[in-house]
């Protein structure tokens, strides 16, 4: 059993549509991270959510951090195909979800 | 700062053989984690450094090791290659006090044959 839920597992999308990615756990983190990795390329750390109830926003994506700390959501807007990628979330330094893969068609 | 970086880029072994993959930390992280990363499996805990000691470990058998140096530069070696040691290695640096944000390397693409 993952300790760490991505959903969806694969997402495949037109360039200009915009997306939410889930992270759920039945466990409360003290921080969650969000990466994306490309292919043949090691995971390229995007934020770092600590607070229950955070956002935060990097250009078009927004993170969320649930209120009791055992979720987090990433929503692009106007997805472009650069975002195409393998997206994790990870916590207690060592745990990490199976990722959403995006799709991003031009 | 120059990132984590990881020697070789790619290695090709075959069945029995063991392999040593190198990883160099950020500049002042004294912290070194390494990950087997596979299609089935995603990305696994190997284990974790500090000041030449490991602190934690996950769960992989014997044949996984590794060793950091007084530089904080670290190395993994996997005895006795199986075919399905064939992974991504990715090694990640933390700094000491700054959380748990890790920052990962290229990796190193094992190949066993």
């Amino acid at each position: 059993t993952q300790l760490l839920e991505q959903s969806p597992q694969f997402l495949s999308i037109q360039e200009g549509e915009n997306l939410t990615v889930y992270c759920n756990s039945s466990s409360v983190f003290s921080s969650l991270q969000w990466y994306r990795q490309e292919p043949g390329e090691g995971p390229v750390l995007l934020v770092t959510v600590v607070t229950g109830g955070e956002v935060k926003k990097l250009k078009r994506l927004t993170f969320q951090f649930g209120d009791a700390r055992k979720d987090s959501s990433l929503h692009i807007t106007a997805a472009q195909p650069g975002d195409t990628g393998l997206y994790l979330c990870g916590g207690f330094k060592t745990i990490f979800g199976a990722g959403t893969r995006l799709f991003v068609k031009a | 700062k120059a990132g984590v970086t990881q020697t070789p880029r790619y290695l090709i072994k075959t069945r029995g053989q063991q392999v040593t993959l190198s990883c160099s930390p950020i500049s002042g992280h004294r912290s070194v984690s390494w990950y087997q990363q596979t299609p089935g499996q995603g990305l696994q805990f190997l284990f974790e450094y500090f000041s030449e000691t490991q602190r934690n470990k996950g769960n992989f058998p014997g044949r996984f090791s590794g060793r950091q140096f007084s530089n904080s530069r670290s190395e993994m070696n996997v005895s006795t290659l199986e075919l399905g040691d064939s992974a991504l290695y990715l090694c990640a640096s933390r700094e000491q006090g700054a959380g748990e944000t890790q920052y990962f390397g290229p990796g190193t693409r094992l190949l066993v044959l």
